[in-house]
């Protein structure tokens, strides 16, 4: 059974700083890793997707990693602002459906 | 494109009170899930639909959760009869049928069993 963990659970930092988000897996039989992003009292957004074939994908501020063989992937987020305040969630793909880890909550201090 | 659609958006209920959720996936997208997220957790399956039929309900609790995806496009998840630790939030997404599969998810309803 796959199991997703997410640390730290709560992140704090001040405007600007860089975020570095980590997600850990325990099979590395996936199909891809997505991750989301999750506001008080909303549905899931999500941000970037990684095929198990690629290493890395970027949009805009957000770069995320990809290592099978260690089972990790990194979430960069750049310049934080804080409109970047919510939880983010990673999840993996496995025949098709997703196992998610619980997420880090991000605040980000102006 | 219109996102996945889902209502009510809130509910609230007394245990051992019945309630449905509906949900509307993207256009074309064969493949739905329903999700339930209780607080502080990630998401766990309850269902998933390929078109109208189910492909994987291990996570649903039959005896009181039932879903079904008529004509396989919008789909209901009813709770018969609701329990306390039902309180959580139900989340329907969608995925084509084609890779990468990427899953998109609605906004949810917010269950409160009182």
């Amino acid at each position: 059974k796959q199991e997703v963990t997410q640390i730290p659970a709560a992140l704090s930092v001040p405007e600007g700083e860089n975020l570095v988000l980590n997600c850990s897996f325990t099979d590395s039989a996936i199909y891809n890793l997505q991750w989301f992003r999750q506001d008080p009292g909303k549905g899931l957004t999500s941000l970037l997707l990684i095929q198990s074939s690629q290493r890395e994908q970027t949009s805009g501020r957000l770069n995320a990693s990809l290592d099978k063989s260690s089972g990790r992937s990194t979430l960069y987020i750049a310049a934080s602002q804080p409109g970047d305040s919510a939880t983010y969630l990673c999840a993996v793909s496995g025949d098709y459906k997703l196992s998610f880890g619980a997420g880090t909550t991000v605040t980000v201090r102006a | 494109e219109a996102g996945v659609a889902q209502s009510p958006r809130y509910k609230i209920i007394e245990k051992r009170q019945s309630v449905a959720f509906w949900c509307n996936p993207i256009s074309g997208h064969a493949t739905l899930y329903w999700y339930q997220q209780i607080l502080g957790q990630g998401p766990k399956l309850l269902i998933q639909f390929q078109n109208n039929g189910v492909v994987d309900d291990s996570q649903l609790p039959k005896d009181r959760f039932s879903a079904e995806r008529l004509k396989g496009v919008d789909s209901t998840l009813k709770i018969q009869p609701a329990k306390l630790e039902d309180s959580a939030v139900y989340l329907c997404a969608s995925t084509s049928g084609t890779g990468p599969y990427e899953q998109y998810f609605g906004p949810g309803t917010r269950l409160t069993v009182t």
